[in-house]
């Protein structure tokens, strides 16, 4: 399975945007870039996800590279609850296994006032 | 507000006790998994469920035994159990055993005594 990097703990101040690296060189073509956080004391919540396009929804913005081999979560304007571990996952439907989720060990967020 | 709800939220027991961990969802869902979180790490698939039937089971000792007795619920029974299980049990779902996003409850607390 294709790994993914990230950095182990990031800072932001509060209502600043936040852009979270993820690096995963060896990423094939059928692999879906996924987020998810986990908030202290919550069980992990799915963020995005995304194959070759940017995407966005109501929680964040997925940026991917050309060549697919890194991609950034971002935060528009952080605030305290955004204080949270961030993983990035990668996950390709073509393969029968599909379904797991094979967490690494993500970067965690500091949100200060 | 968590539609995976899992109870109870913590659990005491002893290494002769026999005890069950429940989880339930009402979001029409197929696929249901249990992870296991150690203290400061990454969760760990332990067991899927797909329609109700054991498709993935991660080598997890027997003294873990799951059970889906219909759609909605997710159980997990638990016998002679060893200190190292102490951790932080997740239920999730998601619409299929697929590529889509997976709702996590907020876990089960397990402390072994």
């Amino acid at each position: 399975d294709a790994k993914t990097t990230q950095p182990n703990s990031m800072e932001s101040n509060e209502e600043e945007p936040v852009h979270l690296p993820c690096n995963h060189s060896t990423i094939s073509g059928t692999d879906y870039i996924h987020w998810y956080r986990q908030l202290p004391s919550q069980g992990p919540e799915y963020v995005i996800h995304g194959l070759t396009s940017n995407v966005n929804n109501r929680m964040a913005s997925l940026a991917i590279a050309e060549d697919r081999k890194s991609s950034t979560l971002i935060l528009h304007r952080a605030t305290l609850r955004d204080a949270a571990v961030y993983y990035c996952i990668l996950r390709d439907p073509s393969r029968g296994n599909t379904g797991k989720l094979i967490f690494g060990q993500g970067t965690t967020l500091q949100v200060k006032p | 507000d968590t539609e995976v709800t899992q109870t109870p939220k913590h659990l005491v027991m002893g290494m002769t006790n026999k005890k069950s961990l429940k989880c339930e969802q009402h979001m029409g869902h197929r696929a249901m998994y249990w992870y296991k979180q150690k203290a400061k790490k990454p969760p760990e698939l332990m067991f899927v469920y797909s329609y109700e039937k054991l498709s993935i089971n991660e080598s997890v000792p027997s003294r873990f035994s799951p059970e889906c007795p219909n759609s909605s619920l997710l159980n997990l029974h638990l016998h002679a159990l060893q200190p190292e299980d102490s951790a932080l049990y997740l239920c999730a779902s998601s619409r299929t055993y697929s590529n889509q996003p997976q709702h996590f409850g907020d876990g089960t607390r397990l402390s072994i005594l």
